[in-house]
């Protein structure tokens, strides 16, 4: 069965640190894998990654996806508290369903 | 270029009710899919719509049920209402289907009574 799971399930930290969430899955026919943000509302999209070893990155986020060892990780630098959120990765395979794992609850404190 | 939108933002109803969402995609938008996100469950796939077709379902049971018109827009019904159904519901859009980047809604937040 496909699945993707996410680690940690929840990080505290403090601004100005960096942080790093995974993402590990099980998909067939794999397609695309996504992050997503969401803070009380929709999911916000953050990157789409297709390629392995390709690094995407706007501002202080960054993802990079290993289709090898089937897992991707989303690095925040400098983090601030408007980066509080939960972050959600998503996974793509044959189909238009979205597989997401439980997402990483992340709180930036002051 | 509008966001995804979704009608009504908030609804109550009680058990045994049938509901109506509806959800607009993106301009130029003609795939929408539907998911169910729950505190416990997480965000969980209900279906997907392409050109009016439905392409692919989730594990929901048959009270669930979905249709696209020709302009993209599409609505989902649940019918026979139980306190179980209480949960944020999204659709997304994307221009193509079968891993194109899916754009949310603010989602419909159900309260079943």
């Amino acid at each position: 069965e496909d699945k993707v799971v996410q680690s940690p399930l929840s990080l505290v930290v403090h601004e100005g640190d960096t942080v790093t969430l995974n993402c590990s899955y099980e998909v067939t026919n794999f397609r695309s894998l996504l992050w997503y943000k969401q803070e009380k509302k929709a999911p916000t999209f953050l990157f789409m990654l297709t390629s392995s070893g390709i690094e995407k990155k706007s501002g202080r986020l960054s993802s990079i996806l290993d289709k090898k060892e089937l897992f991707s990780i989303l690095n925040i630098t400098a983090t601030q508290t408007g980066d509080s959120a939960v972050y959600l990765c998503a996974v793509s395979g044959n189909t238009g369903k979205l597989i997401f794992g439980q997402g990483t609850t992340l709180q930036v404190k002051p | 270029k509008a966001g995804v939108t979704q009608t009504p933002r908030y609804l109550i109803k009680t058990r045994g009710q049938q509901v109506t969402l509806s959800c607009s995609p993106i301009s130029g938008h003609r795939s929408v899919s539907w998911y169910q996100q729950t505190p416990g469950q997480g965000l969980q796939f209900l279906f997907e719509y392409f050109s009016e077709t439905q392409r692919n379902k989730g594990n929901f049971p048959g009270r669930f049920s979905g249709r696209q018109f020709s302009n993209s827009r599409s609505e989902m019904n649940v019918s026979t209402l139980e306190l179980g159904d209480s949960a944020l519901y999204l659709c997304a859009s994307s221009f193509r289907d079968r891993g194109d980047t899916q754009y949310f809604g603010p989602g419909t937040r159900l309260t079943v009574l």
